[in-house]
């Protein structure tokens, strides 16, 4: 297994408080992700990363914001909780390169959020 | 708007049988496309990709078929086993554009003993 690991794995939080979840990282891969899955949704890209305190917003990102300040760690942040941001998180990796999976990701186990 | 589409949300097909899952997307651009495998509790796993040089590609008992000209592909799992219960994602992406997968709706499958 990819060496991903999400913190916490469980939450649960009132409207309006800030949430911070954490993806570290042991592969040195250089690129990271946020997605959010939601039943009929799939997986929705939040954020995502290319490199140290290189991030760019996905499909989803209102109420989002990230930071990436080390290779290994890719900091996702809810500023505001809202009902509709309960959700899983997962967090992923991907190195770029040769090979037949070159767009392969590797994910995390999932951050279940629940806001009251 | 959806990108990629999946169909059925769910299947039910019983053991030694044959799963098939279908996906249709739209932008063009898309150039690997794969399929992921996600068990309870467990975060998706790669299970078999495909780019749109080739029509079809088996590995094992999952083969996916890709129509360039219809903008879909489909998973095919042949003598399907109770251990292939789980959701299936498809997905697209433009390689050159740092992997950022568009997910499907996700297919959740239970093979009957």
């Amino acid at each position: 297994d990819a060496g991903i690991t999400q913190s916490p794995r469980h939450k649960v939080t009132e409207t309006g408080t800030p949430v911070t979840l954490r993806c570290h990282q042991t592969e040195n891969h250089r690129y990271m992700y946020w997605y959010r899955q939601d039943p009929g949704h799939g997986l929705r890209l939040i954020h995502y990363s290319y490199g140290v305190k290189d991030t760019d917003k996905g499909e989803v990102s209102d109420g989002y914001s990230v930071s990436r300040s080390k290779t290994e760690d890719f900091l996702l942040t809810l500023e505001s909780a809202t009902s509709s941001q309960t959700s899983v998180y997962f967090c992923a990796i991907s190195e770029p390169g040769q090979g037949a999976n070159t767009g392969e990701l590797f994910f995390g186990e999932g951050s279940r959020l629940t806001v009251l | 708007q959806q990108q990629v589409k999946q169909s059925p949300q769910s299947l039910i097909v019983q053991k030694g049988g044959i799963s098939i899952i279908n996906c249709a997307y739209e932008n063009t651009a898309f150039d690997y496309f794969p399929w992921y495998q996600q068990f309870p509790g467990k975060g998706p796993a790669l299970l078999i990709a495909i780019r749109p040089d080739v029509s079809e590609k088996k590995e094992g008992r999952f083969t996916i078929s890709f129509n360039k000209s219809a903008k879909q592909f489909s998973l095919h799992i042949m003598d399907s086993q109770p251990g292939d219960s789980a959701t299936y994602f498809c997905a697209a992406s433009i390689e050159a554009a740092g992997n950022k997968l568009t997910f499907g709706g996700g297919t959740r499958v239970l093979v009957k003993p």
